[in-house]
């Protein structure tokens, strides 16, 4: 099974920060890639899909990159609302593997 | 609004069975793959299965091979998953996501609220 290993697994950061999670493929994965955001309590929600495409309605201070086995989400301006814990999932082969999950914590 | 609604979740013990339902509206429900995530107390998300579009392909966790089932009513936008010989370690809330597609990439948008199963004795 492909290994996604997501780093940071925490961070704290503030307000109006730039923030960045980055995921890594234990072999290459094209652009196979998704990024979520959940909240406690709550079901996960698309970010990004096809490692750069952001979904629809979803703020553009988050932005994906990357293609082959490195992979980074980005928040370019960091807002309350974004503390969460993020997820990426590769769908490239079979078992899809989530990474581990990074908290956004507030600082 | 798209929507997925689980349901069927509860306390079974070890070596019981479940069956999960999962309900969609507001989208051409026969038109798309439909997945199963679980996610264990305090734990990760954890791929469980996806299912085609008529039902014909279905793919597993190794985790949970042999023990579940997927399957879906397009009649009734309904899609279940039959839990056999459960574990401890299946103790999870089950989330079912629509798989977006394109090209090669999947995704899931949008997932249900979950149903939380426990299993224990």
């Amino acid at each position: 099974a492909i290994q996604m290993t997501q780093s940071p697994s925490s961070l704290s950061a503030s307000v109006g920060d730039r923030v960045t999670i980055t995921c890594r493929a234990s072999q290459g994965i094209g652009n196979d890639l998704s990024w979520y955001q959940q909240k406690p309590g709550k079901a996960p929600t698309l970010l990004i899909y096809a490692a750069s495409t952001l979904q629809s309605g979803v703020p553009s201070r988050f932005s994906g990159s990357g293609s082959g086995t490195d992979f980074t989400l980005t928040i370019s301006s960091l807002q309350a609302e974004d503390f969460a814990t993020y997820y990426c999932l590769q769908d490239n082969n079979y078992p899809w593997t989530f990474g581990q999950g990074t908290k956004v914590e507030i600082k | 609004e798209v929507q997925l609604v689980e349901s069927g979740g509860g306390w079974v013990q070890p070596g019981g069975s479940l069956r999960l339902s999962c309900v969609a509206s507001e989208f051409t429900f026969g038109t798309y793959w439909i997945s199963w995530v679980r996610q264990a107390p305090k734990k990760g998300l954890e791929w469980v299965a996806n299912i085609n579009q008529d039902g014909s392909v279905e793919f597993y966790a190794d985790s949970v091979k042999g023990r579940f089932t997927s399957s879906r009513d397009n009649a009734q936008k309904s899609l279940y998953l039959q839990m056999n010989s459960l574990r401890a370690e299946d103790t999870a809330v089950y989330y079912c996501a629509r798989l977006g597609m394109a090209g090669t990439s999947n995704w899931f948008d949008p997932w249900g609220q979950g149903t939380l199963v426990t299993v224990s004795s």
